[in-house]
C-alpha cells in the first residue's frame, strides 16, 4: 500500500508556464486537500474536495485550480506560474465518512521553484 | 478570526523532557491535532484531542483544555531523532485544519 503519492518530486518552472502537480491516494479516502508550505508560515490550504465531483476553495486559492474526477486523483494546476508560487506543495487525504477522526495523511510533497 | 500560536523554536537536551505549548482560536472546534515534520519530509500524525485532559502514547503525551483554548505536547526521554518541527492544528466547524507555523525542536547531546 503506497498511501499518497505525488509527482513530480521537484520542478523548476519558468514564469508564465502551465504546470500540473499530480496526487493519487489508494486509501479510498473521500476527502483530499492541497496545501502550500512556506518558511515561517503554517500550512495554508489552497483547495479541497470532500468527495469525488466536488471541490472548494481554501485560504489561498488564487492562481490555482483543481479537479476531482474520481476518488483517487486530485491534480492541482497552476495556469500561469508566478515566482510567488515557489513553495513546497503537499497533498493530503482523510476519511470523513464518520469512522475516523478526520486525520489527514500527507504525501511526500512537491518542491516547486518558479523563475 | 482563526489563529494558532506556538513558539518558533525550542532547544532541549537528549534524555530530558520538553513541553511544546499551543493556543488556538477556531470557528467552532472539532479537535486539536499534533503532527511531527522532519526537515524535507511530510508531516506525520502524532496525536488528537477533542476532550479535556491528557492523552498518552508512549513517550509522547498531548493535553487539551477547551475552556482555555490551550494544548501542549509533552515529549519524554528525548532522543536525537526527535529533532523536528512539531505542528499544532485546530479543526474548525467545517472540519478544516487551521495550522500553526510549527515549533522547531533542537535536541542537543
Amino acid at each position: 500500500i503506497a498511501g499518497i503519492t505525488q509527482a513530480p518530486t521537484s520542478q523548476i518552472l519558468a514564469a508564465g508556464r502551465r504546470m500540473t502537480l499530480r496526487c493519487t491516494q489508494d486509501m479510498r479516502h473521500n476527502a483530499m486537500y492541497w496545501y502550500r508550505q512556506d518558511l515561517g508560515l503554517g500550512l495554508r490550504l489552497i483547495h479541497y474536495s470532500n468527495t469525488a465531483g466536488t471541490t472548494g476553495k481554501g485560504e489561498v486559492p488564487d492562481g490555482y485550480s483543481v479537479s476531482r474526477a474520481n476518488t483517487d486523483d486530485f491534480p492541482l494546476t497552476l495556469a500561469s506560474a508566478v515566482p510567488s508560487q515557489t513553495s513546497v506543495y503537499f497533498c493530503a487525504s482523510s476519511d470523513q465518512s464518520g469512522g475516523d477522526i478526520n486525520t489527514q495523511y500527507f504525501g511526500p510533497g512537491t518542491r516547486l521553484t518558479v523563475l | 478570526g482563526q489563529n494558532i500560536d506556538q513558539p518558533t523554536e525550542m532547544t532541549a537536551t537528549e534524555g530530558a523532557i520538553v513541553q511544546i505549548n499551543c493556543t488556538y482560536q477556531t470557528s467552532g472546534f472539532n479537535g486539536l491535532f499534533w503532527y511531527q515534520q522532519h526537515a524535507g519530509e511530510a508531516p506525520t500524525f502524532l496525536s488528537y484531542n477533542v476532550l479535556d485532559g491528557l492523552e498518552e502514547k508512549g513517550r509522547f503525551s498531548s493535553f487539551l483544555s477547551r475552556s482555555k483554548g490551550y494544548s501542549y505536547l509533552l515529549l519524554k526521554e528525548l532522543q536525537m531523532k526527535d529533532s523536528a518541527s512539531y505542528l499544532c492544528a485546530g479543526m474548525d466547524s467545517n472540519y478544516q485544519l487551521i495550522w500553526g507555523a510549527g515549533t522547531k525542536l533542537i535536541i542537543k547531546p
